[in-house]
């Protein structure tokens, strides 16, 4: 079966701190992976998306992924984190239909 | 303007009620779907269409019903509401699925009581 799953649940930074979040996948053929963000009493916007070509992907508000295949991996960083990316992150794959994983928790403190 | 919404953005029900999340896009995207967000679950898929007149089950279908007589509307129905559906709803449409992504609406927060 196609899933994601993320492995932290709550990760607790202090600002200018770096941040990485895992993600792996398990697919089968082509693979559409996505990370969103959903800021506190908000619907989720994307950050990112990966379809093909270069693994390294760049998103907004300075965060980036990187694709392994080999690892089945797509995890989320961003160097130097502000108080304003206190939010939850998912991970997400897709074929035609797409799937999250539970969520990641991430406070950053001032 | 253009966009997907949802309605109600909050809605109070009780136990055995039948309540109808709406969700209305703008842009003729194909595909539709309905998530409930819940603490520890992430979002979990509850139903989708690929177009018109063709619906089929996610991950948590029971106690949902959807239809989709128009491509820009995609009504979730909880026919007998449970509290375990008390939950926050999310239509989400994408043009083609996969490739092009997927946006999302603002969410609709059910509270079953």
């Amino acid at each position: 079966a196609q899933s994601v799953s993320q492995h932290n649940h709550h990760v607790i930074l202090s600002e200018a701190a770096s941040l990485e979040l895992g993600c792996n996948y398990s697919y089968g053929g082509t693979v559409n992976l996505f990370w969103y963000v959903q800021y506190p009493g908000q619907h989720l916007q994307l950050l990112l998306k990966y379809f093909s070509g270069d693994p390294l992907v760049k998103g907004i508000k300075g965060f980036e992924a990187e694709f392994i295949k080999s690892k089945f991996s797509f995890n989320l960083r961003k160097p130097s984190v502000q108080w304003s990316d206190t939010a939850e992150y998912f991970c997400a794959g897709a074929d035609y239909k797409l799937s999250f994983g539970a969520g990641t928790t991430v406070t950053v403190r001032a | 303007d253009a966009g997907i919404t949802q309605s109600p953005r909050y809605k109070i029900t009780e136990t055995g009620r039948q309540v109808t999340l709406m969700c209305h896009q703008t842009w003729s995207h194909s595909y539709m779907f309905w998530y409930r967000q819940d603490l520890g679950h992430g979002l979990r898929l509850i139903y989708y269409s690929a177009a018109a007149d063709i619906t089929d089950k996610g991950e948590v279908p029971d106690g949902y019903v959807v239809s989709r007589s128009k491509t820009e509307n995609f009504p979730l129905t909880l026919e007998s509401a449970t509290r375990s559906q008390t939950s926050v709803y999310f239509c989400a449409s994408s043009p083609t699925g996969g490739n092009y992504g997927y946006t999302f609406g603002s969410g609709t927060r059910l509270t079953v009581v």
